[in-house]
């Protein structure tokens, strides 16, 4: 089966600066790669995804890209503010989602003031 | 917006007793799921459905039981709770795009 490895575990940045997040995953089938927020009490959010027909896609101040060939895919958050604070999934799956989702083991983004 | 739902929001009991954690979602999609999360963060499948009367172990294995007798409803059952079923439970619905109810914090005293 598909599996997902994200790193880093934790990551703390500085307010302002830019954060960025790694997953790999491990079946070429995979083509379907979302990113989910989850804040302190509350259930994950997702807050970005990529299809595998394309590289990179943004939206504000998140992008994700995907690289099929080296099979990872990263996300990138800009200009960090202390409401980014969270900690944030990635996941794959093969379209259709007869499978459903593999996630990794998430990411503890701290934003430093 | 997704509307999927989870009651209770929190649940203190005592071992022995047995609970059901409601989910239901309003979205009409026929996959739903369960998982456990620890303070580890990282999310267990323990349970889902492909739709009505569909049910299905996941990779964590688990002593609730879930049932699936209308497309809204994925409740999951403790017969008896013990400490060690002290965590997070979510409930989520969606074909590829998972949607994610609020979660319920259970604590088995």
């Amino acid at each position: 089966g598909e599996n997902v490895e994200q790193h880093p575990s934790t990551l703390s940045v500085q307010e302002g600066d830019s954060a960025v997040i790694k997953c790999t995953y491990s079946d070429s089938a995979s083509n379907y790669f979302p990113w989910y927020k989850q804040e302190l009490g509350k259930g994950p959010q997702l807050i970005i995804d990529i299809r595998s027909n394309v590289g990179e896609k943004k939206d504000q101040r998140i992008a994700v890209t995907l690289n099929k060939t080296a099979k990872h895919f990263s996300l990138h958050i800009t200009e960090t503010q202390p409401e980014d604070s969270a900690v944030y999934f990635c996941a794959a799956s093969i379209g259709g989602g007869a499978d459903g989702l593999t996630f990794g083991k998430g990411t503890h983004l701290i934003i430093q003031p | 917006e997704a509307d999927i739902y989870q009651t209770p929001r929190y649940l203190v009991i005592g071992t022995g007793k047995k609970i059901t954690l409601e989910c239901s979602q309003t979205m009409g999609h026929d996959k739903m799921y369960w998982y456990q999360q620890d303070p580890g963060m990282e999310l267990h499948l323990i349970h889902y459905s492909y739709g009505v009367n569909s049910t299905e172990k996941g990779d964590l294995s688990s002593e609730s039981t879930v049932s699936r007798i209308r497309t809204e409803h994925f409740p999951l059952t403790l017969e008896s709770a013990r400490p060690s079923h002290t965590s997070q439970y979510l409930c989520a619905t969606g074909a590829d795009t998972q949607y994610f109810g609020p979660g319920t914090r259970l604590t088995v005293l």
